[in-house]
């Protein structure tokens, strides 16, 4: 499967605990996405990473959440004690570089479901 | 605050009829425009996006852009029940982040 792949597809947590989501971008594809949907709202964008580097970070809120996309391995999307708030879909995407003469069309995968009790 | 305005209700189309879909932006800055389509409890998936003014074809989609009046339309011809979904307007400024609408949902009927 040459898609974004993104695990766990569902997790719960507790409030108070750690929430790790991770995504492998597309074959091919250097740049990931974070976005977020909250049940009837529409996607937010959170923080767009390449290879060890936040490149845009301004979607994110400023506690309790990061990012990374380290050199070998997934992209991780990090949620330190989490509330119930945190509770929705968060998926990940990716695109070529669009420095290289493509423009940035992105492709979504699966998402993770996060369910704070 | 870049804004992405999907206003119109849920839509039914019977089946074969063409569904239009509208959005408007506030940047004038955006530069590349796109079309998701999201089933229920689904990812969105790239059906369709566009850079230039005018129209772009592919197969039964179409979109069309207007960068001057700041809205970008999509045309579902021959609709098929499995178009039912929301669809999302996308819209980039150029530094790559997506801003979306909250979406229209089409309903086809058979």
């Amino acid at each position: 499967n040459a898609g974004v792949m993104q695990n766990p597809r569902h997790l719960v947590r507790r409030r108070g605990q750690e929430a790790r989501l991770r995504c492998s971008p597309m074959k091919g594809h250097s740049h990931v996405y974070w976005y977020r949907q909250l049940p009837e709202e529409g996607l937010k964008f959170m923080v767009y990473l390449q290879k060890e580097n936040i490149i845009d970070e301004s979607g994110m809120p400023k506690e309790r959440f990061s990012a990374e996309f380290p050199k070998e391995g997934p992209s991780i999307l990090r949620i330190q004690q989490v509330v119930r708030g945190d509770s929705a879909a968060y998926f990940c995407a990716s695109s070529r570089n669009p420095g290289l003469g493509s423009y940035n069309e992105q492709f979504f995968g699966p998402g993770t479901r996060l369910t704070v009790l | 605050q870049k804004e992405v305005e999907q206003n119109s209700g849920p839509l039914s189309v019977p089946e074969g009829a063409i569904a239009s879909l509208n959005c408007t932006y506030s940047d004038r800055g955006s530069q590349s425009f796109f079309w998701y389509r999201q089933y229920s409890g689904k990812s969105p998936e790239l059906i369709m996006f566009i850079y230039s003014n005018g129209d772009k074809e592919d197969g039964r989609f179409t979109a069309q852009l207007n960068k001057a009046s700041q809205y970008v339309s999509l045309l579902i011809r021959d609709s098929q029940p499995s178009d039912s979904a929301t669809y999302l307007c996308a819209v980039s400024d150029g530094n790559n982040r997506l801003a979306f609408g909250k979406g229209n949902q089409v309903v086809v009927i058979p």
